[in-house]
């Protein structure tokens, strides 16, 4: 297996532009997770899955952030419109349990100028 | 409030040398705990975990950790660094939040092994 899969690796954009980030999840893994991770907050968890469900959203920063699971192979993170605030490196992870092992993509280096 | 604490922001140790990285938890109920590293440019690796049974857990690349319940902790280990030890360490405690179980992630412990 690949591993978890995010794309694209960097993303550099102007203030007010929409961003997608995209994450392949380890095929079998019923847990999707998103997490934000900067110098001034450590790593975050933005929201997470199960079986292409939203179950726990509470970490979303605000309305300008969406994130969706189509189907269990693939999963956006929607920053629209994005800030320079935004700025920070963005994880996916995957798990069989929710409070198991979880396999975290290489992640994107979110630049908003 | 259920939390995840890692004292030293930053660990130095010559190589060869035995190393410890602190973690410190409050949570209600039985501890879930994890180590997690993280090298440069990467995501999060899983070094180890403790659910239940020895209170020493072995992982990844000859790091242990010791549970200890009466102090809180689970401190990560490794009786002889390596230079190629040096990496961004976190420790992680399942918590129960809004109704859902999910990891609480520690600020980190950046290490660094000097030759």
């Amino acid at each position: 297996d690949a591993g978890v899969i995010q794309s694209p690796r960097h993303e550099v954009t102007e203030m007010g532009q929409e961003v997608t980030l995209r994450c392949k999840p380890i095929s079998g893994h019923d847990y999707l997770f998103w997490y934000r991770q900067t110098m001034m907050r450590g790593l975050e968890l933005l929201i997470y899955f199960n079986n292409n469900v939203p179950i726990d959203d509470s970490g979303m920063p605000e309305d300008r952030f969406s994130a969706k699971m189509p189907n269990a192979s693939f999963s956006t993170l929607k920053i629209q419109p994005s800030e320079p605030r935004d700025s920070a490196v963005y994880f996916c992870a995957s798990s069989l349990l929710v409070d198991g092992e979880q396999f975290f993509g290489p992640g994107t280096r979110l630049t908003v100028l | 409030a259920q939390s995840v604490a890692q004292p030293e922001d930053q660990v130095n140790v010559a190589e060869g040398n035995p190393l410890t990285v602190k973690c410190t938890y409050s949570v209600s109920g039985n501890p879930y705990l994890f180590w997690y590293v993280q090298y440069p440019n990467r995501g999060l690796q899983f070094l180890l975990k403790y659910i239940t049974g020895d209170n020493l857990v072995k992982g990844s690349y000859g790091f242990e950790a010791e549970f200890n319940k009466s102090q809180t902790s689970f401190h990560l280990k490794k009786p002889s660094a390596l230079v190629s030890d040096s990496a961004l360490y976190f420790c992680a405690v399942r918590a129960l939040s809004g109704g859902y179980n999910k990891l609480i992630f520690g600020a980190g412990t950046r290490l660094a092994v000097h030759p």
